[in-house]
């Protein structure tokens, strides 16, 4: 069976205090691994997705990496609006390719 | 603005009760999907369609029925609600089913069983 672990659970940060998100995942083949943000009350939000061990993806204080068992959301120097919930998902051939999530880390930064 | 409205945004609904959550993407594309979110859970899939006039059961379809008449739309529906549907309701859609593109997430429904 497919699956996606997100750790820590939670995570809290004093802002400009960096730190990485964990997503190890288990999938016969994997055919790509995304990371979505999810503010309260709202849908989850696309960041980016990897495709091969050894990639990366920037946007602004985000860094995503891959390597064949795990992806890492690196974050530098956090502000409070980057206080969500991340979640990593995979495509798994169980359900014909679609995307099953992990449960997410929810994130808070403190000024 | 192009994107994924889902209505209501918000129900009550009594027990053994039948009701209906709408989906509708104006993006053309053609996958669509329907999670629950349960905290500790995460979201898990129910159905899915690949195009219009196909459907799929996803983890957990029990309880729940779907349909793909056309492109835009993409209806759940619950024939007789259980307290333990309870639970924040996702559509998504993405442009192909293969999982190779990300998915479009609408804002969800809050749905309360009692």
């Amino acid at each position: 069976e497919d699956q996606v672990t997100q750790s820590p659970e939670a995570l809290r940060l004093q802002e400009g205090e960096s730190s990485s998100l964990n997503c190890s995942y288990t999938v016969s083949g994997l055919r790509g691994l995304f990371w979505y943000r999810q503010d309260p009350g709202k849908g989850p939000e696309f960041l980016f997705t990897l495709y091969s061990a050894g990639e990366e993806k920037e946007k602004e204080r985000l860094k995503a990496t891959l390597t064949k068992k795990e992806s890492f959301l690196h974050i530098t120097a956090p502000k409070p609006e980057d206080s969500a919930t991340y979640l990593c998902a995979v495509p798994t051939m169980e359900y014909g390719n679609k995307l099953v999530f992990g449960a997410g880390t929810i994130l808070r930064v403190k000024s | 603005i192009a994107g994924i409205t889902q209505a209501p945004t918000s129900q009550i609904l009594a027990a053994g009760r039948r009701m209906t959550l709408r989906c509708t993407q104006d993006m053309r594309h053609n996958a669509m999907y329907w999670y629950r979110q349960d905290l500790g859970l995460g979201l898990r899939l129910i159905h899915y369609s690949n195009t219009a006039g196909t459907t799929g059961k996803g983890e957990v379809p029990d309880g729940y029925s779907v349909s793909r008449a056309n492109t835009d739309d993409f209806p759940l529906t619950l024939a007789s609600a259980v307290p333990s549907q309870t639970s924040v309701y996702f559509c998504a859609s993405s442009p192909s089913g293969t999982g190779a593109y990300g998915y479009t997430f609408g804002s969800g429904t809050r749905l309360t069983v009692v």
